[in-house]
């Protein structure tokens, strides 16, 4: 079973760049969440994808959007960075089931370096 | 409002001791799930706990235990005999019935350092 995967591992970008950052969500996994960590911060929720719908939004700007693709792998596009953007992004891929709490699996993330 | 506080910043203690790790959590939901996360230097997050909020019992894996008391509001968590292994960030979050598999809400994290 092939867990969450997330690329580029590193990024580094300069103010007012756009950048997409990539994640393949675990096998039979349809839901993806995106997370933003900064420097010494938790992480704190962006946006989830289901079913190629978004499905919750934290507190973000719509600089920050995504997009979920059939083969539920995702996408996080963030347009005119500013030096705040540098962190850590986090994806989480899960799959909703009879009933609870459906597990997040976490991907290693990639660090975005805005200068 | 949805909340969860790790006071504590940094915890430095020396191999063999155990230590806690404290978490408090506010939530009007009565219905909510509790988590505890691991994230060592390479930056992904390690599952170790999930606890949902009808379920208050003390819950031991190894060196590793909770303690999950409604009426605090908190969910501690305990390494015994530490090791350096254990040095790491760790996060305690909160997720609400209302979002399945959806949004998490962390606390700030508590690097732990283990000295030898």
């Amino acid at each position: 079973e092939t867990g969450v995967t997330q690329s580029p591992t590193h990024l580094i970008k300069t103010r007012g760049q756009q950048v997409t950052l990539r994640c393949s969500s675990q096998s039979g996994h349809n839901t993806v969440s995106w997370y933003q960590q900064a420097l010494g911060q938790g992480p704190q929720f962006i946006f989830q994808y289901y079913r190629e719908e978004e499905n919750g939004r934290g507190n973000f700007p719509p600089r920050f959007s995504g997009l979920q693709f059939p083969n539920y792998s995702s996408e996080l596009n963030v347009n005119a960075l500013e030096l705040d953007d540098s962190a850590l992004y986090l994806c989480a891929s899960s799959s909703p089931g009879l009933a609870g709490y459906n597990e997040q699996f976490f991907g290693p993330g990639t660090r975005l370096t805005v200068l | 409002a949805q909340k969860v506080t790790q006071a504590q910043t940094e915890i430095s203690v020396v191999e063999k001791e155990d230590v806690t790790l404290d978490c408090v959590y506010e939530t009007r939901d009565t219905t909510y799930y509790l988590f505890w996360y691991k994230q060592p230097p390479s930056g992904e997050l390690v599952f170790l706990i999930r606890r949902n909020s009808f379920d208050e019992q003390n819950e031991i894996s190894g060196r590793y235990s909770w303690n999950f008391q409604k009426s605090t509001s908190s969910f501690n968590f305990t390494i015994t005999a530490s090791q350096v292994v254990d040095s790491a960030v760790y996060f305690c979050a909160l997720s609400e019935a209302n979002n399945q598999g959806g949004k998490l809400i962390f606390g700030q994290g508590t690097e732990l350092s283990v000295k030898p």
